[in-house]
């Protein structure tokens, strides 16, 4: 079973922190995804990585960085985090083989800024 | 952008009955899909069509693609209540690029 897992379920943060989101997928899944998912505006696609050490912006980047140095792991970064970045925050891996890139997504991490 | 539009919003039927829900979206797709979340949990892959194909069976799930008028529709038959979960359809176009849309929140009364 393909698994991807998230550091926290939860987080609480303050206006101004550093906030790391890490995403760990175990299945050598090429492409890995960060969304942010908020009522009535469904998900969307913050950054995307088809390859170590390779991201492309998605939808909604400004704030946001990432970083993948390891295939398996994909990290999201809020550098200085704002109250308008509280949101739920899903990782998500996929084959690069012409699966139709079906995507595997973590549980989330609702994040909280205060 | 070519997010997805899912109809209805809200959806509330009984158990047994069968549930339909639509997306329709607005360029050329390679494919699309439907997951399924759980509240407060990740989404969950149910089904993909191709955007050469019309229609796709899976368990108790059918999917129709019409590329023509760019819309789908998601089939639940006899429904359950386990099925309470919001639907979203997600469109996959170009290299790695997935929209998706605002989803339907199915509720199934027992």
């Amino acid at each position: 079973d393909v698994k991807v897992t998230q550091s926290s379920r939860y987080l609480v943060k303050r206006t101004g922190e550093k906030v790391f989101l890490e995403c760990v997928q175990d299945m050598d899944h090429e492409n890995m995804f960060w969304y942010r998912q908020d009522p009535g505006l469904g998900l969307r696609l913050i950054y995307f990585s088809y390859d170590v050490k390779m991201k492309e912006k998605g939808d909604i980047p400004e704030g946001y960085s990432v970083s993948r140095e390891k295939k398996e792991r994909f990290s999201l970064i809020l550098e200085s985090a704002s109250t308008n970045q509280t949101s739920m925050y899903l990782c998500a891996s996929s084959y690069d083989r012409g699966a139709g890139y079906e995507q595997y997504f973590g549980p989330g991490t609702r994040l909280t800024v205060t | 952008s070519q997010q997805g539009e899912e109809d209805p919003q809200a959806l509330s039927i009984q158990e047994g009955e069968n549930a339909t829900m639509n997306c329709s979206y607005k360029t050329s797709i390679n494919n699309l899909q439907w997951y399924r979340q759980n509240s407060g949990r990740g989404l969950v892959h149910l089904i993909l069509i191709r955007s050469n194909e019309r229609e796709k069976h899976s368990g108790r799930l059918r999917v129709t693609l019409d590329t023509s008028k760019k819309s789908s529709s998601l089939l639940i038959t006899a429904s359950r209540a386990a099925d309470t979960a919001s639907y979203f359809c997600a469109t996959v176009k170009g290299y790695q690029k997935v929209t998706f849309g605002t989803g339907t929140k199915l509720q199934v009364i027992p």
